[in-house]
Formats: C-alpha cells, structure tokens, sequence
C-alpha cells in the first residue's frame, strides 16, 4: 500500500474516446501533482495542485484537463488525444510543495491506438 | 544536453557487489531527491538530501554541492535491488520544480 492509489492501472483508448485516470491519497497531504513518463524520456511534470488550486500548469495541451475536486482526490480528464500520448502517467502527493518528499502512485500505464 | 545527468544508463553486476550510480546537474539546487522505480511503474522515495550523506539500510546517498554531484550507493547488492534508480533535483520553487534524470537501469544477477 502506497498511500497514493492510481486506478485504472491500464487503458486503452481510440482517438476519440474521453476517459479519465483518477488518483486517491490517504497520507492527508495538501499538494497533488500529475507527471508523464514517455519511453527512453525522463519524467514530465504536468500539472500540480496546491489546497486545491492549480499552481502549476506545465504547457499541457489542451487534451488534457486536471480536476481537483478536494485535497484527496485528483484526476485527469483525457479527450482525443493522439498516439504520441502513450506513456505512464504518475500520480503523486507531497506535504506542501517546498523541500517535502514526493509519494508516487503506481501509474496508469495509458495506450492511444 | 539535460539539466540532470545519470551515469551509467544501464548497470548490471552479480549478487553481492557495491554499486555506485551518479548523478551530475547544472543548475543550482535546494535538495536533490534519489528514487526507484520498479518494473511495474510505481516510484519510491528513497532519499531527499541537501548536504553530507544519507544511510538507509544498504543504501548510502551521498551530495557534494560545490562540484554538483551526487552518488548512490548499494552495499551487498540483491536481486531484489533490480530497478530503475531516478536522480532528481529540486530547484527554488520546490517539489513543483523537480528536474528529472533520465534514470539509471540496474539489473542485479544472483
């Protein structure tokens, strides 16, 4: 048990589909974060979410929609999105977002055909 | 050329030997985070240091600031120790500004 739970683990989606990749915390932080993990790339930060609001948006085509509804719970709202944005993505929490340790999920390991 | 550098990029040893992966960066730095990462995707904090040296079980972190380096450590390597070990540095504006390494394989052989 991680403390940070991503679900699905695996999707697979047609070009036109809309899905959406959920991701839970249980250690009571108040930072949530979304990365991207593309094949022979290092990690990507996507988009980040201080209490609730998002303070960091890292040039994330428009395909892709954060939503935070509390400090718990945050998800990722995928609509025609391309082959290209195949990869793992990572969710993650931390206790504020200065000098404090990451907790990562498992990952949603995402396949557009 | 990447803001973080790993070396080497794929590292594979017999059961028993100490490993060293390192890590470069270019930028200034408030803390330098070192983590694992299974074959199933899920990612570990390992350590998270600024200064000095680190020591957790077998595993020993170490930073240098002046020279921007840093190395991890395995003691009595194990099989079990087979992953992805990521190097990442945390810039001024905190945990939202972690620059990745591209991360190192190790695969450990009994």
């Amino acid at each position: 048990e991680t403390g940070v739970t991503q679900t699905p683990r695996h999707l697979v989606m047609g070009m036109t589909n809309k899905k959406s990749l959920k991701c839970e915390q249980h250690l009571g932080h108040n930072a949530m974060y979304w990365y991207k993990q593309s094949a022979k790339k290092p990690l990507e930060l996507m988009f980040v979410y201080s209490l609730e609001e998002r303070v960091e948006n890292n040039s994330v085509p428009s395909r892709f929609s954060p939503e935070c509804p509390n400090s718990s719970h945050l998800f990722l709202h995928l609509h025609t999105l391309q082959p290209e944005d195949s990869a793992l993505y990572l969710c993650a929490s931390s206790q504020g977002v200065a000098y404090s340790p990451l907790h990562f999920g498992n990952g949603t390991r995402l396949t557009v055909t | 050329k990447n803001e973080v550098e790993q070396s080497p990029q794929n590292l594979t040893a017999q059961e028993g030997e100490f490993i060293t992966i390192n890590c470069s960066y270019s930028v200034g730095i408030s803390a330098l985070h070192w983590l694992q990462q299974h074959p199933g995707g899920g990612i570990v904090s390992l350590f998270m240091l600024s200064s000095g040296k680190k020591k957790h079980g077998r595993l020993i972190a170490t930073i240098n600031i002046q020279e921007k380096h840093s190395s991890l450590h395995i003691t009595a390597s194990h099989p079990r120790d087979s992953a992805v070990y990521i190097c990442a540095v945390m810039g001024d504006g905190g945990a939202q500004k972690l620059v990745f390494g591209q991360g190192t394989r190790l695969t450990i052989n009994p």
